[in-house]
């Protein structure tokens, strides 16, 4: 079976910095593209971020570019998202969540709630 | 950058009626790459429909998906109670956005 489990996240002051862990098992975590995918509070789903199999590509939203940085352990069957420069707006349940091409978001983690307060 | 809009925000109906729900790419888009997920409160979102028509892995059939180019449609045939969620459209491309979801409700 499937799991991604997420961790990490907490309360942060704004300009502060997080690292997101999400540990994978069940599958051959090193043959997946993953992605993290965020939810703020009573809104909709917006994707972060997403890195290739070998971490060879990365690409981000907008939003998020120059802040996070996304990064994988295939030794250890973990994603990492690091979050720098962290804003209000950034509050939000982070999910990581595997991606194939034609199938797009498949499985996902239920989620690591961050909240950017002072 | 596409742009994904869902429509209507909000659906009432009762249990055994059909759901259709909309979602429109601000230009053509490949089909192969557009999903939909449904989200029920304090869960993770599940993968429905991929490649625009094609079932997720144990999802009923009476959920079905169709459209190309610009519009597409997830269709849910006669409601079940569980099916009362918010629905997401999602589609690959240069980037990776959601719409801003349609939310089925009991009426």
């Amino acid at each position: 079976e499937v799991q991604l489990v997420e961790s990490g996240g907490g309360l942060v002051q704004p300009g502060g910095s997080l690292r997101l862990s999400c540990a994978a098992s069940g599958f051959t975590f090193s043959g997946y593209w993953m992605s993290w995918v965020r939810q703020a509070p009573g809104k909709g789903l917006e994707w972060v971020a997403n890195i290739k199999q070998d971490g060879s590509e990365k690409y981000f939203v907008a939003s998020v570019k120059g802040r996070f940085t996304i990064s994988r352990d295939n030794a250890k069957n973990s994603l990492y998202l690091q979050m720098n420069s962290l804003r209000a707006e950034d509050t939000a349940v982070y999910y990581c969540a595997t991606w194939e091409r034609w199938l797009q978001f498949v499985h996902w983690g239920q989620g690591t709630l961050v909240t950017v307060s002072s | 950058e596409i742009v994904l809009t869902q429509s209507p925000g909000t659906l009432s109906l009762s249990p055994g009626e059909r759901a259709t729900l909309s979602c429109r790419a601000s230009q053509s888009v490949t089909s192969s790459y557009l999903a939909w997920y449904q989200q029920k409160p304090g869960q993770a979102p599940r993968l429905l429909i991929y490649g625009a028509s094609s079932r997720a892995t144990g999802i009923p059939d009476r959920f079905s998906g169709s459209g190309s180019g610009t519009d597409f449609t997830l269709t849910i045939s006669r409601l079940e109670p569980e099916d009362f969620a918010v629905y997401y459209c999602q589609h690959y491309g240069t980037s990776w956005p959601f719409g801003q979801g349609t939310k089925v409700e009991i009426k």
